[in-house]
């Protein structure tokens, strides 16, 4: 079975730039999860998806953040523009859909965001 | 507020022994808790888990304790072997019709010596 893949690995940007994240889940997992991962702390969930309808968007900064996930499958998470303290690692992470049987996150490697 | 702690930033074991890590959280709706393992620059992996109708799980050299009257939590590596070395995210999770909505810990990095 292959894993969440995301694309690109790293990114620098400048501050007040844009940037984009892209995530493939993996195959047949209807929940998809973006988390923003700052150094030295937990994974802090920025938007979850069911299918392509957004279920919790409540910690999402959206004056400069947006995510999609058109079709169900693949979502992009945007960055627009960037603040230093957005330098971050951001994760994907897929999970089958429910509560028939709990079941856990599946993440992927990360693209980790350096804003200068 | 953090619903989730683990209050050990870090952690060093000698390789054998058993290494014990801690987490303890504030929301008694989370009925569903994992342990995940992260490497340096890679994503965090999932390692155990433990419902709340339970109070022990084992695989392997994992086991997973629940005392849901202390809200809290604890993995137990025994025995701890170099490659442990890692940091350690305790997530707790409550579900709703929508599915699982999970809950990290900051972590705690462990380092086995050989």
């Amino acid at each position: 079975e292959a894993g969440v893949a995301q694309s690109p690995r790293y990114k620098i940007i400048e501050k007040r730039q844009s940037v984009a994240f892209w995530c493939n889940p993996i195959s047949g997992h209807a929940t998809l999860y973006w988390y923003q991962q700052i150094l030295g702390q937990g994974p802090k969930l920025l938007i979850q998806f069911q299918n392509n309808g957004v279920v919790d968007d409540s910690q999402l900064p959206k004056d400069r953040f947006s995510a999609e996930r058109l079709k169900g499958v693949d979502s992009t998470l945007k960055i627009q523009p960037a603040k230093l303290e957005d330098s971050a690692v951001y994760l994907c992470a897929s999970s089958p859909w429910g509560r028939e049987g709990d079941s856990p996150l599946h993440f992927g490697n990360g693209t980790r965001l350096t804003v200068t | 507020d953090q619903q989730v702690k683990q209050n050990s930033p870090s952690l060093s074991v000698q390789e054998g022994r058993i290494s014990i890590l801690n987490c303890d959280y504030t929301n008694s709706m989370f009925d569903y808790f994992l342990w995940y393992k992260k490497y340096p620059a890679e994503g965090p992996t999932f390692l155990i888990s433990i419902s709340s109708i339970k109070d022990k799980n084992e695989d392997g050299r994992f086991t997973v304790f629940l005392n849901k009257s202390a809200k809290h939590l604890s993995l137990h590596i025994v025995p701890s072997q170099p490659g442990d070395s890692a940091v350690y995210f305790c997530a707790a999770s409550r579900g709703d019709n929508y599915g699982q909505n999970f809950v990290f810990g900051p972590g705690t990095r462990l380092s086995v010596l050989p």
